[in-house]
């Protein structure tokens, strides 16, 4: 079975500044999704960034990117000039494209990133 | 578009009442699915389903039932409420094909039993 682990629980960062969370995780599948969901103290989910195992290439949304190490199962998340706005709890997510119907997404404990000012 | 919509937002319930959970989405999205979020341990499937008339089981199911008479609509039944169910819920919309990645999540519901 897949897991998804974030070992950091709580991070901190100055405002404008960078910071960088982590996310590992465990398949034996070659071919998968990643994602980083981002959610405030309103509660909504928010689809951050996602990343298809099969590209090679980081994916990138403004602020944010990612740094993705297929060999080793690591999928951390870059957030650049961090913003007052940019706190908040963040998940990271794995997806297996041969879930057949479940389209289950396997969430990791999260990591509550506070921006200081 | 309103997305997924859940009500109510907040829930208090007594040990052994029942209650349904109502989720909708207008998106037209074949998959929906339920989660519940506790402390530390993220974000757990309790059920799901593919389309109208076919639901099938998560990780966490115990404890709840669903249904899907219609595509728009994923109700959460809990027959008889318990401690161990206070939680926030969350439904997802998710269109058909792998190449559809992203879920839509509703805002949640708060539930707590007492």
């Amino acid at each position: 079975a897949q897991t998804v682990t974030q070992s950091q629980p709580e991070m901190s960062v100055q405002e404008a500044e960078t910071v960088t969370l982590s996310c590992t995780y465990d398949t034996s599948e070659s071919d998968y999704y990643l994602f980083w969901y981002k959610q405030p103290p309103s509660r909504q989910m928010i689809l951050v960034i996602r990343q298809e195992a099969y590209k090679q290439q980081n994916a990138t949304e403004n602020r944010f990117s990612v740094n993705f190490q297929k060999a080793a199962k690591s999928f951390s998340l870059k957030i650049s000039d961090s913003q007052l706005g940019d706190a908040a709890m963040y998940f990271c997510a794995y997806r297996s494209p041969n879930g057949g119907a479940t389209n289950k997404l396997i969430f990791g404990t999260g990591t509550l990133l506070a921006v200081q000012p | 578009n309103a997305g997924v919509t859940q009500t109510p937002k907040f829930q208090v319930l007594k040990t052994g009442q029942s209650m349904t959970l109502q989720c909708a989405q207008d998106m037209n999205h074949e998959y929906m699915s339920w989660y519940r979020q506790d402390p530390g341990m993220g974000l757990r499937l309790i059920h799901y389903s593919v389309g109208a008339g076919i639901t099938d089981q998560g990780e966490v199911p115990n404890g709840y039932n669903v249904s899907r008479s219609t595509t728009e609509d994923f109700p959460l039944r809990l027959l008889s409420a318990a401690p161990s169910q206070t939680s926030v819920y969350f439904c997802a919309s998710k269109d058909r094909g792998q190449n559809s990645n992203e879920q839509y999540f509703g805002p949640g519901t708060r539930l707590t039993v007492t």
